[in-house]
């Protein structure tokens, strides 16, 4: 079964302390790792789309990475408009559907 | 500008009362999506749809109802037989269900009393 585990669930910065996020899934065939950021109350937000192991991709002060069993969302000297929850989820080979991980709460303070 | 939009913001219902969601896209994307998010909780997938007139049951379908009779409009209805209807629903859409990202609506929150 097709499974996306986030952790730490809750993470708090200052303003300017680089860290990461991290998800770990199991799919049958990857067909598309996925990055949303989501505010309190909205939608969320599309940030990235990753295909196969070794891929990067960089948006501002983030970075999302790819291996074989997890992504990382590096947040480098975060700003507190940072602060979202940030949502992984997967596609694979044997379902139409994007399966989401609970999410990463981030919080930068000043 | 091209985006989805969802109406209303807020809703409130009582309970025995069926509710729809409206969700409305001008991105000429083929698929739409509705979930549901709770508390702590990944996105649940309920209906997704991948051509106007088709649509298929996601994860929690039972107590929800939905139509495409337009590629731009996927509405939801919440209907009294869903036992636990109080939760923040959000429309996706996206251009075809492989492998695209879907994007997302700005979302209602429904509180049933």
């Amino acid at each position: 079964e097709d499974q996306v585990t986030q952790s730490p669930e809750a993470l708090r910065l200052q303003e300017g302390e680089s860290s990461s996020l991290n998800c770990s899934y199991t799919v049958s065939g990857l067909r598309g790792l996925f990055w949303y950021r989501q505010d309190p109350g909205k939608g969320p937000e599309f940030l990235f789309t990753l295909y196969s192991a070794g891929e990067e991709k960089e948006k501002e002060r983030l970075k999302a990475t790819l291996t074989k069993k997890e992504s990382f969302l590096h947040i480098t000297a975060p700003k507190p408009e940072d602060s979202a929850t940030y949502l992984c989820a997967v596609r694979g080979d044997s379902s139409y559907k994007l399966i989401f991980g609970s999410g990463t709460r981030l919080l930068v303070r000043p | 500008d091209g985006g989805i939009t969802q109406s209303p913001k807020y809703l409130f219902r009582k309970e025995g009362q069926n509710v729809t969601l409206s969700c409305e896209q001008n991105l000429n994307h083929d698929a739409m999506y509705w979930y549901r998010q709770d508390p702590g909780q990944g996105l649940r997938l309920i209906y997704y749809s991948q051509i106007v007139n088709d649509f298929q049951k996601g994860d929690i379908a039972e107590g929800y109802s939905v139509s495409r009779e337009k590629k731009e409009s996927f509405p939801l209805t919440v209907t009294s037989a869903q036992k636990n209807p109080t939760a923040f629903y959000l429309c996706a859409s996206s251009m075809g269900q492989g492998g695209y990202e879907q994007y997302f609506g700005p979302g209602t929150r429904l509180t049933v009393t």
